[in-house]
């Protein structure tokens, strides 16, 4: 079955960069696009951004436009969210997540906890 | 970009219906039929529960019921059951490849 297995959590400091991996099984990666979207504590869930693994291109919210970058490795069938300048509201659970097609996101990574502090 | 907007909370009695609505424009909920429904409980992963307006994954409660008119999107939950409890969020597709979730809402049951 599909499975989405992300790293593990981090600790860094304001200003530091985040790099979360997503690495897929039990489906053709190349096949779906993958989806970035955090939960900041006690807030609602809101969407990073979207790549497509086969091509590789992405779409990024433009919220986080100049601070994430999202990349894949179809050799190991994984995906990375890059976050760079973090904040102290950048404390969040990170999930990956496959779409279907239509924001249907059927498989979810079981999130990344990034905690922010000096 | 802005949320979409859902009530912040809703509550029920078992065994009673209740209708979550979210909210949001032209550009995404009335602009296309690509509105998901997600449950997510603390310290899970989301849960898919209704995909492209009214679609149950398998394996979903047919007590979940997906809707859209104009610009609002609905979930009815019938039969309310404890195991309900949950946060339960909308998303959209909104234009130029980019998508949005709602504000969430936290169901409670009495």
């Amino acid at each position: 079955q599909v499975h989405l297995v992300q790293s593990g959590a981090e600790v860094k400091k304001p200003g530091a960069s985040v790099k979360v991996s997503c690495k897929a099984s039990g489906y053709s990666f190349t096949g779906y696009y993958l989806h970035w979207v955090r939960q900041a504590p006690g807030q609602g869930l809101e969407w990073m951004g979207l790549i497509n693994p086969n091509k590789g291109g992405s779409t990024v919210a433009q919220k986080f436009q100049d601070r994430v970058s999202l990349t894949r490795d179809t050799f190991i069938d994984t995906a990375y969210m890059e976050l760079s300048g973090l904040r102290s509201d950048d404390a969040a659970l990170y999930y990956c997540t496959r779409d279907q097609g239509g924001a249907t996101f059927d498989s979810w990574g079981q999130g990344t906890l990034v905690t922010v502090s000096s | 970009q802005s949320a979409l907007t859902q009530p912040a909370s809703v509550s029920g009695s078992p065994g009673q219906s209740i209708t979550l609505s979210c909210t949001g424009t032209s550009s995404d909920v009335g602009g296309y039929n690509f509105v998901s429904w997600y449950q997510h409980h603390p310290d899970k992963a989301p849960k898919l529960i209704i995909f492209e307006v009214n679609n149950r994954p398998s394996g979903v409660s047919d007590r979940f019921s997906g809707s859209k008119s104009g610009i609002t999107a609905s979930l009815t939950i019938s039969g309310l059951q404890a195991e309900d409890e949950a946060d339960y969020y909308c998303s959209s597709y909104r234009r130029s490849d980019t998508y949005v979730f709602g504000s969430g809402t936290k169901v409670t049951v009495l």
